[in-house]
């Protein structure tokens, strides 16, 4: 199975700052990459597809970039309703692998 | 508009049988592929697998085959998510999701919580 390793697991922020979370791949996935945010009690919401489209109404300050086995979301200036849990995953052949999973706190 | 609605939590006992659903609307359901992700207390999100309810095709994450089974009924446009004997560890949220064209998830339901305690 390819594994997936988000960086940091944890990050304190404040509103306004520009946030970046990172997501290796143990593999090449190409850009088969999505990228989801979770708030407690919720569904995931898909962000990100393709390692760097943003899904129909994802506001632009988010933004992501890489191929093969290196990948970064980035938020431009983080707001109040981004605080949450960021996940990655790959969808480069069976099985679909998360990342453990980016918790954004407020600082 | 692209709906998953799930079925309503569920509390069980160790040993017992369970069905879950997820009934979809707002597409063709034959034509794409439906998929389970589970989430224990606390963790992550798992890929458990996938349906294309066209021709009843699954692919499972090999952690989840044999322990669960992935059907649908094309009739009324719903996926399940079926366990014939539950565990303990079995407690999670279970989510069902939509794969794209290019096979990310896109679409998602809200959730079915399912509780194994004797």
């Amino acid at each position: 199975d390819i594994q997936m390793t988000q960086s940091p697991s944890t990050l304190a922020a404040s509103v306004g700052d520009r946030v970046t979370i990172t997501c290796r791949a143990s593999q090449s996935i190409r850009s088969w990459l999505a990228w989801y945010q979770q708030k407690p009690g919720k569904a995931p919401k898909t962000l990100i597809y393709k390692a760097s489209i943003l899904e129909n109404g994802v506001p632009s300050r988010f933004s992501a970039s890489g191929s093969g086995t290196q990948f970064t979301l980035t938020i431009s200036s983080l707001q109040p309703d981004d605080f949450a849990t960021y996940y990655c995953q790959h969808y480069n052949g069976d099985p679909w692998t998360f990342g453990q999973g980016t918790k954004v706190e407020i600082k | 508009e692209v709906r998953l609605l799930q079925s309503g939590a569920e509390v069980k006992k160790p040993g017992e049988s369970l069905n879950i659903s997820c009934q979809t609307s707002g597409y063709t359901f034959n034509t794409w592929w439906i998929g389970w992700v589970r989430q224990m207390p606390g963790k992550g999100l798992e890929w458990m697998g996938v349906i294309f309810p066209g021709d009843s095709q699954t692919r499972y994450n090999p952690s989840f085959r044999g322990q669960v089974t992935i059907s649908v009924d094309t009739s009324i446009s719903t996926a399940y998510l079926q366990w014939t004997s539950l565990k303990a560890s079995d407690t999670a949220m279970y989510y069902c999701a939509r794969p794209s064209a290019d096979q990310h998830f896109d679409y998602w339901g809200q959730g079915t919580l399912v509780t194994v305690s004797s």
